[in-house]
């Protein structure tokens, strides 16, 4: 068990350019989840896959974004037409839905500058 | 909706003090979970502690223990013998109901550790 992986680790990017970002999560886990952080915030939330389900998409997700799990293991998020206001730490994180406790180990994310 | 509130933006310890984050949240939930997170400078989000709403006792995990007051609606993060390598955010984050939906952060804590 390596631990959820992301790649790339650093992406720079000009703005109206698309990126696609993956997550490979622990093998077990059957829910992802990808979050975005600016500096000095607190993780927030953006989408979440139980096995390739996507169940919620928060508001904060406009059509340029896009995620897909499509055989329930690893995952993309998508960012089409990046703009500055996207640059951030995109983090992946994947959990074991076993009862009322769920974990969830996070990847070293991805760091998106968008200049 | 729910809410999670961390008040203190960053706070300062002497090594081998005890110090308290707080953390105070808002659920319509019965059933919920709540968790702490440190994120040191590194990047990586690292699963501290977890406490659940029906557990009776405060959770412990060495050097950490969760302040559990379940009617005020506050789950502070304690630790003890405060250590150099303590510093770093510290995330409190809550998931919701049994089947452990999308977790969600507070703003965070800056903790900063004096020698």
């Amino acid at each position: 068990d390596t631990g959820v992986s992301q790649d790339p680790r650093h992406k720079i990017t000009k703005r109206g350019q698309n990126v696609t970002f993956r997550c490979d999560p622990i093998s077990e886990h059957n829910r992802l989840y990808w979050y975005r952080q600016t500096l000095g915030q607190g993780p927030e939330f953006l989408t979440y896959f139980q096995n390739e389900a996507q169940l919620e998409k928060s508001r904060l997700l406009s059509d340029r974004f896009s995620a897909e799990r499509p055989k329930g293991s690893f995952s993309t998020l998508e960012i089409q037409r990046t703009e500055q206001g996207d640059s951030a730490m995109y983090l992946c994180a994947s959990s074991l839905v076993q009862g009322p406790y769920t974990e969830a180990f996070f990847g070293q994310g991805t760091r998106l500058t968008v200049v | 909706a729910q809410k999670i509130t961390q008040t203190q933006p960053g706070m300062f310890v002497q090594e081998k003090e005890a110090v308290t984050l707080d953390c105070t949240y808002d659920t319509s939930d019965q059933s919920y979970g709540l968790f702490w997170y440190k994120q040191p400078s590194s990047g990586e989000m690292i699963f501290l502690i977890y406490q659940g709403s029906y557990d009776e006792q405060n959770a412990t995990e060495g050097r950490y223990s969760l302040n559990f007051q379940k009617a005020r609606k506050s789950a502070n993060l304690v630790i003890s013998a405060s250590q150099l390598g303590d510093s770093a955010m510290y995330f409190c984050a809550m998931r919701e109901g049994e089947r452990g939906d999308k977790v969600i952060f507070g703003p965070g804590t800056s903790l900063s550790v004096i020698p």
